[in-house]
This record gives structure tokens, C-alpha cells and sequence, in this order.
């Protein structure tokens, strides 16, 4: 079966660009999380979404990060005015529901100029 | 606030000996405990987790952990290192929310398991 597919898998920005990261989780999965992973780092919570609903934003660094799942599906995470702190492997998960494992895609690599 | 420490940022062992990974953590409520793998250029595959039943966890590919709350420990082995156990290994912790799911995890900085031949 399908997993969490993630795209693009590698984007290079300037700095001071909008990037926009697309997350696909597995179908029918309730629960969709974005982490940020810094190079040689674990990965940090940013936010989490209940269908449509964002719980919790609280690990988004500043308001450049934006993070929607408008119809509880796909979820995008959009950067405002890249800047080079934010190079870093972003990584979404989704699970079936509360407190189930989570399913990780294979990020999306960002790299700012 | 709940956190993750992992002992030893690389572990080097070789190929048919014990794999050890150190995790302790600290939590002001129960919590839940994964030990994660990840591949280069991959993202993170769930290798077992602790939810409050057995303390002795059993998960994928030979490896097991082991809740221990009075060292607030839930340390990783496996008895026979294999070459395609190389890769980055992950302690998380759940982030318990005051309604009881286990959301956000926070995870720790990651070990780095070497195999030589």
C-alpha cells in the first residue's frame, strides 16, 4: 500500500522566497504531523492536525510558518521570506488516529541560498 | 515539558556482538516511548513502542527495549549486530496533551550505530 508520500523530495530557494511542501498522508489516516529535522539532528515538532483541525502549532519557530489541511487530506506547509536557518530536512507523519504509531514519508530536503 | 536524552551521539560495534542504545527520559505523566531507525535520505521507520503494557517491548528485526521507570530508562539492545543494522537510531517520547492523546513526538538527538565487519 501507498505510504506517506512527500514532494518536492529536494528544493533550493533563495533567501527571501516563499517555498510551499506538500505532504500526502495515507489514506483514511486521521492524525498529520510536520517535524523539522536540522543536519545531524533529531526532528522537532512543528504542528498537528486532527482531519482539518490544527491542535497544536506550537512548535512552528516564527509566524513565516504556516502549516493547512483544508479538507483533512493533504497538508501543506508553506515558509514566507526563506531564510538560511531554515535549510533543513522537513518531515511529515500521519496515524490512523490519537495516539497511534506514526508514519514518516521521506521528507522533503530544503536548502536556502 | 517532556525530553529525551541519548548517551553516546555514535556506537560502534562489531558484526554478531550486543547492540546497546542508551535513552532516558523525563516526563511529568506517563508516557508513551518509540525507538525509531532511519535510513540516509529516508524517513523514520518505527522499530517498537511502549505504551504501559509489557515493559519489555519486542519490535522489528530482532530488536527489543526494556521500561524501566525507576532509571526512566527505555534502552534499545539487540544480541546479534547485523551490517544492515547500520543506520541513525531515534528515542522519542510522546507529547501527551491534557486530554490524554499522545500527539507531538519529541525526539531525541539521535545515535549513529556503526558496524564493523
Amino acid at each position: 500500500g501507498a505510504g506517506v508520500s512527500q514532494s518536492p523530495r529536494y528544493k533550493v530557494a533563495k533567501r527571501g522566497q516563499d517555498v510551499a511542501l506538500r505532504c500526502d498522508p495515507i489514506s483514511g489516516h486521521v492524525s498529520l504531523f510536520w517535524y523539522q529535522q536540522a543536519l545531524g539532528q533529531g526532528p522537532e515538532f512543528l504542528t498537528y492536525f486532527q482531519n482539518e483541525a490544527q491542535l497544536d502549532k506550537s512548535g512552528l519557530p516564527s509566524d513565516r510558518f504556516f502549516a493547512e489541511r483544508p479538507e483533512g487530506s493533504v497538508s501543506t506547509l508553506k515558509i514566507q521570506r526563506t531564510q538560511q536557518e531554515d535549510s533543513a530536512v522537513y518531515l511529515c507523519a500521519s496515524s490512523f488516529d490519537r495516539g497511534q504509531p506514526q508514519h514518516f514519508g521521506d521528507g522533503t530536503r530544503l536548502s536556502i541560498l | 515539558a517532556q525530553s529525551v536524552t541519548q548517551l553516546g551521539s555514535h556506537v560502534s560495534v562489531s558484526e554478531g556482538a550486543l547492540v546497546l542504545l542508551r535513552c532516558n527520559y523525563s516526563s511529568s505523566v506517563p508516557p508513551y516511548l518509540f525507538w525509531y531507525v532511519q535510513y540516509p535520505n529516508q524517513g523514520l521507520q518505527l522499530l517498537l513502542k511502549y505504551t504501559s503494557a509489557a515493559t519489555l517491548v519486542k519490535g522489528i528485526n530482532g530488536f527489543e527495549a526494556e521500561f524501566k521507570k525507576s532509571e526512566t530508562s527505555f534502552h534499545l539492545t539487540k544480541p546479534s549486530a547485523h551490517m544492515s543494522d547500520a543506520a541513525e537510531y531515534f528515542c522519542a517520547v510522546s507529547h501527551t496533551d491534557s486530554g490524554g492523546g499522545a500527539d507531538g513526538l519529541t525526539f531525541g538527538k539521535g545515535t549513529h550505530l556503526i558496524i564493523q565487519p
